[in-house]
C-alpha cells in the first residue's frame, strides 16, 4: 500500500532562512509526488508536481528514488509563505487517487 | 483556473437526520470526483471516488450506505450523510480531476463543515 510520510508537523523559521520540508513515501510503482498548500482560511491548493519540474513562489522539490523522498524546499523563507503544506502521492494512470501525508504547518516570523 | 464550488459550507443538524452535500466544477468538466474527510488537524483521508455515470468506489472502512454519492453529470458529485450522527461531524472536502487536461491535478473545493448535535 502506497504511504506518504512528513515526519514533522510544525517548522518555525524567520524571514529569509532556508526552509526544507520532509517527505518520505512507499510505492512499489512508479509513483507522481505533489506538494499541496493550504493557506489560512482558503482551500487546498496545488503548489508543485515533481514531473513539472519547475519553480513555484520560489519553491523546488526533487523526486529522490534512492531515498523516496520528495522534500520542498526555499532558500529564502518569506512571510506569505506561512500554511500549511502537505505531500501526496498518486499512483500513474487515469482515475488513480491521492494519498495525503499529515501535513506540516510553517510558521515564517518577519 | 479551475474552480470547483461545495454547498453548503457549513451545516448544523441534529442527529437521525440526512444531510446532503454538493461539489460543483464551475468551469471544467470532471469525469472523477473525489470525497474526502478531514478532521480537526489531521490529513485528508480519502472516503471515496466518484465517477460519472457510474457507482462511486468506497475505501476500506467508509460505509457506502452511510456516505451515499451520486455523480450524476460531469459537473455535479453529491455525497450524502444518511442518519447522521455526532461521530459524523468533520469537515467534508471534494476534489475534482479536470477531463480536458488529463492531468493528475485536482482541484479542491473550499469544503463543507459538518455538525451534527
Amino acid at each position: 500500500a502506497q504511504r506518504v510520510t512528513q515526519p514533522e508537523k510544525l517548522l518555525s523559521v524567520f524571514k529569509g532562512a532556508p526552509v526544507e520540508l520532509k517527505c518520505n513515501y512507499s510505492y512499489s510503482g512508479s509513483p507522481e509526488l505533489f506538494w499541496y498548500v493550504q493557506y489560512s482560511r482558503q482551500r487546498l491548493q496545488l503548489l508543485l508536481r515533481h514531473i513539472s519540474r519547475e519553480s513555484i513562489k520560489g519553491f523546488t522539490a526533487d523526486l529522490n528514488k534512492g531515498e523516496t523522498s520528495f522534500h520542498l524546499k526555499k532558500p529564502f523563507a518569506q512571510e506569505e509563505d506561512s500554511a500549511m503544506y502537505y505531500c501526496a502521492l498518486s499512483e500513474s494512470g487515469a482515475n488513480s487517487k491521492l494519498t495525503f501525508g499529515k501535513g506540516i504547518t510553517l510558521s515564517v516570523r518577519p | 483556473g479551475a474552480v470547483v464550488s461545495q454547498h453548503p459550507s457549513r451545516v448544523i443538524c441534529k442527529s437521525g437526520t440526512s444531510v446532503k452535500i454538493e461539489c460543483r466544477s464551475l468551469d471544467f468538466q470532471a469525469t472523477t470526483m473525489f470525497w474526502y474527510r478531514q478532521f480537526p488537524k489531521q490529513s485528508l483521508m480519502l472516503m471515496a471516488t466518484s465517477n460519472e455515470g457510474s457507482k462511486a468506489t468506497y475505501e476500506q472502512g467508509v460505509e457506502k450506505d452511510k456516505f451515499l454519492i451520486n455523480h450524476a453529470s460531469l459537473t455535479l458529485s453529491t455525497l450524502t450523510v444518511t442518519s447522521a450522527h455526532p461521530e459524523d461531524s468533520s469537515f467534508y472536502i471534494c476534489s475534482a480531476r479536470d477531463k480536458g487536461t488529463g492531468k493528475e491535478t485536482q482541484y479542491f473545493g473550499p469544503g463543507t463543515r459538518l455538525l451534527v448535535l
